[in-house]
């Protein structure tokens, strides 16, 4: 068990780019989450990905926003023209749900750091 | 919706000094209740959690009890050390709900001095 992995760790880029981060999750782990965390606040809720289905999108993820899980492992998450307003932590976490219990721990990654100029 | 608030920090405490970091909830339903760390420079590590009320998470000398009557989950330890330096935040889930996604409060800051 090595742990939830993101990468890059860091990314800067110019207002207008694409972007596109990876989480790989604890292996045989059902459940991956995105987040993202402002400075000063705490991780706010993305989505979520059940194996390879994306269930729940909040409304914090606009049009530009678009996140992937094939074949239930590693998640991406891209951010297509981005804006200053992107600048912030991205976390990836994973959970192994049994059943229909929710109330299992999240494993976080270190987060990929995006600053947009 | 759901929401989590916790005491403004920073918190600056001296070693061996007794910490209190409140923590309140609203939430429809039965929420689990968390505490996430965060080390300089290092991603969230769970803490503590409960599920269910009256039930009390322990963990590195820190605890906190779920408290439904005052839906509370203060996190407590009786003497700090140094390496508890860190950022501290409360979360939830809630099966009456978004069963899956944890709700945060915007975190504590706390800077033990030697």
């Amino acid at each position: 068990d090595t742990g939830v992995s993101q990468n890059p760790r860091h990314k800067i880029t110019k207002r207008g780019q694409n972007v596109t981060f990876r989480c790989d999750p604890i292996s045989e782990h059902n459940r991956l989450y995105w987040y993202r965390q402002t400075l000063g606040q705490g991780p706010e809720f993305l989505t979520y990905f059940q194996n390879e289905a994306q269930l729940e999108k909040s409304r914090l993820l606009s049009d530009r926003f678009s996140a992937e899980r094939p074949k239930g492992s590693f998640s991406t998450l891209e951010i297509q023209r981005t804006e200053q307003g992107d600048s912030a932590m991205y976390l990836c976490a994973s959970s192994l749900a049994i059943g229909g219990e929710g109330q299992e721990t999240q494993y976080f990654g270190p987060g990929t750091r995006l600053l947009v100029l | 919706g759901d929401s989590v608030t916790q005491m403004e920090g920073p918190v600056t405490l001296s070693e061996e000094a007794f910490l209190t970091i409140n923590c309140t909830y609203t939430a429809t339903g039965y929420p689990s209740l968390f505490w996430y760390v965060q080390y300089p420079g290092e991603g969230l590590q769970l803490l503590l959690k409960a599920t269910k009320a009256d039930d009390k998470g322990s963990n590195k000398g820190f605890e906190a009890t779920y408290r439904k009557e005052t839906t509370s989950f203060h996190l407590e330890k009786g003497s700090v050390q140094v390496s508890d330096s860190a950022v501290y935040f409360c979360a939830l889930t809630n099966s009456g709900g978004s069963n899956y996604k944890l709700t945060f409060g915007k975190g504590t800051l706390l800077t033990v001095n030697p």
